[in-house]
């Protein structure tokens, strides 16, 4: 099957550190992207790896192990605007398939 | 600002009563998807449009169709909408398809059309 399995919510206060997980069992799998999803909104592209290891972009970082089947997204100095939905998404050999989801929640 | 746009934001329709929601996309991409997002669920894909070739997922039901009359316009057509087609509609678009590389594969989203069902 294809499928990529993120834990469902994660809490945490502003300015800590969190870490979504992102586990997945795809065939002919390259590439983990990340989206981010306000509530009501559309969701926006945050970062992709298109190799193993680690991509930073300022506060958010993301880190892809193929041979793990594992990803994740590191964001830091958390911020309440960073209070979304978050989303895993891999490239199969025909189409993106987008992770179960976590719901963020960021508390003063 | 070049973007992907689409309209109506909030669309309401009665049980059986063909209704159509569009995209328009002024990034010049050529592959324009259409997915399907039901609350506290992923989105899921529908079908998607390579420049003029339509490519369609095997479990997106016949009731739902798709039409590209040019590169910037892609509709989405729902003949006969049910209680259980109530869902988000987003729109996305990238610049070329599965070639692993970040600046052709990034998929894009417009703001999503809300579809309520009478």
């Amino acid at each position: 099957g294809q499928s990529l399995e993120q834990p469902s919510e994660v809490t945490a206060v502003e300015g800590a550190i969190v870490q979504i997980n992102c586990t997945y069992q795809t065939s002919g799998f390259y590439g983990l992207s990340w989206y981010q999803q306000h509530d009501g909104g559309a969701p926006t592209f945050l970062s992709y790896n298109a190799l193993d290891g680690l991509e930073e972009t300022g506060r958010f970082s993301s880190f892809l192990s193929r041979s793990d089947s594992y990803g994740y997204l590191l964001l830091q100095e958390l911020q309440m605007k960073d209070s979304a939905s978050y989303f895993c998404a891999g490239y199969n050999t025909d189409k993106l398939i987008f992770g179960t989801g976590t719901r963020l929640q960021v508390f003063p | 600002d070049a973007m992907v746009i689409q309209n109506p934001r909030y669309q309401v329709t009665q049980f059986g009563k063909p209704v159509t929601l569009s995209c328009s996309q002024t990034l010049n991409h050529n592959v324009m998807y259409w997915y399907q997002q039901k609350s506290s669920q992923a989105p899921k894909l529908l079908f998607h449009y390579y420049d003029k070739d339509f490519n369609n997922e095997a479990d997106t039901p016949d009731n739902f169709q798709s039409r590209r009359p040019n590169t910037s316009f892609c509709f989405l057509d729902i003949r006969s909408p049910g209680l259980g087609d109530a869902a988000m509609y987003l729109c996305a678009t990238s610049r070329d398809h599965l070639l692993g590389l970040a600046d052709t594969d990034t998929q894009y989203f417009g703001p999503g059309t809300r579809l309520t069902v009478l």
